[in-house]
């Protein structure tokens, strides 16, 4: 079964990190793009970063120079390392396969950026 | 950047009925090289990740009841539901995955439920 699942989320202070895991099953990461998606409680959806199967990464302006997106090939696994984190970061982050649109999304896991 | 804008924010349909959502870009996301519209809709409902819908604009994700369709080019697009079911009641996102660098952005959503 084709699927993605997130963990690593939780509470974390202002100023402080997390590192976010998307772990998938019955595809290959390094062979796709894949991207983090979040969105804040009772919002919209917000486009976060995206790993091109050649290793290019990409980010939104919004977390660009704190965020880093990287995978694990030998884990099949996805990555998101978040540094610096606001108050605005707080939010539940998704993991998606990118084939261009975006059809395979993990359950999310919720990040409190909260003193 | 390409913004992407959705209306109505919210709509009430009766059980049966057509339900129609707008979405507009502030710039073409028609590629002329391949002739492809590099849009999608995706639909969310409470407490589960995004569901990709329709991808190009008009191409139904396999699964998807063919009571949902995409239509439109360019910078105007429309999602249609022809007869609206209960479990239809969501919010609709659509998104536009045509930039260079990528940026992926997702309209704000349109909440749709049952009059």
């Amino acid at each position: 079964e084709v699927q993605l699942v997130e963990s690593g989320g939780g509470l974390v202070q202002p100023g402080g990190s997390l590192r976010l895991s998307c772990a998938a099953s019955g595809f290959t990461v390094s062979s796709n793009y894949m991207s983090w998606v979040r969105q804040a409680p009772g919002k919209g959806l917000e486009w976060v970063s995206v790993i091109y199967s050649g290793g290019s990464t990409y980010y939104a302006d919004s977390v660009k120079g704190r965020f880093t997106i990287s995978r694990d090939n030998s884990k099949n696994t996805l990555y998101l390392q978040m540094n610096s984190l606001r108050a605005e970061d707080t939010a539940v982050y998704y993991c998606a396969r990118v084939v261009p649109a975006f059809d395979i999304w993990g359950q999310g896991t919720m990040v409190t950026v909260s003193s | 950047d390409i913004v992407m804008t959705q209306s109505p924010d919210s709509l009430a349909v009766s059980l049966g009925e057509r339900a129609t959502i707008n979405c507009k870009s502030s710039q073409s996301v028609l590629y002329s090289s391949n002739n492809k519209n590099y849009l999608a809709w995706y639909q969310q409902k409470p407490g589960q990740p995004p569901k990709l819908l329709i991808y190009w604009a008009s191409t139904r994700e396999s699964g998807v009841p063919d009571r949902f369709s995409g239509s439109g080019s360019g910078t105007d697009f429309t999602l249609t539901i022809s007869s609206l079911q209960a479990e239809d009641v969501a919010v609709y996102y659509c998104q536009q995955y045509y930039s260079t660098p990528p940026g992926y952005t997702f309209g704000q959503g349109t909440k749709l439920e049952i009059k």
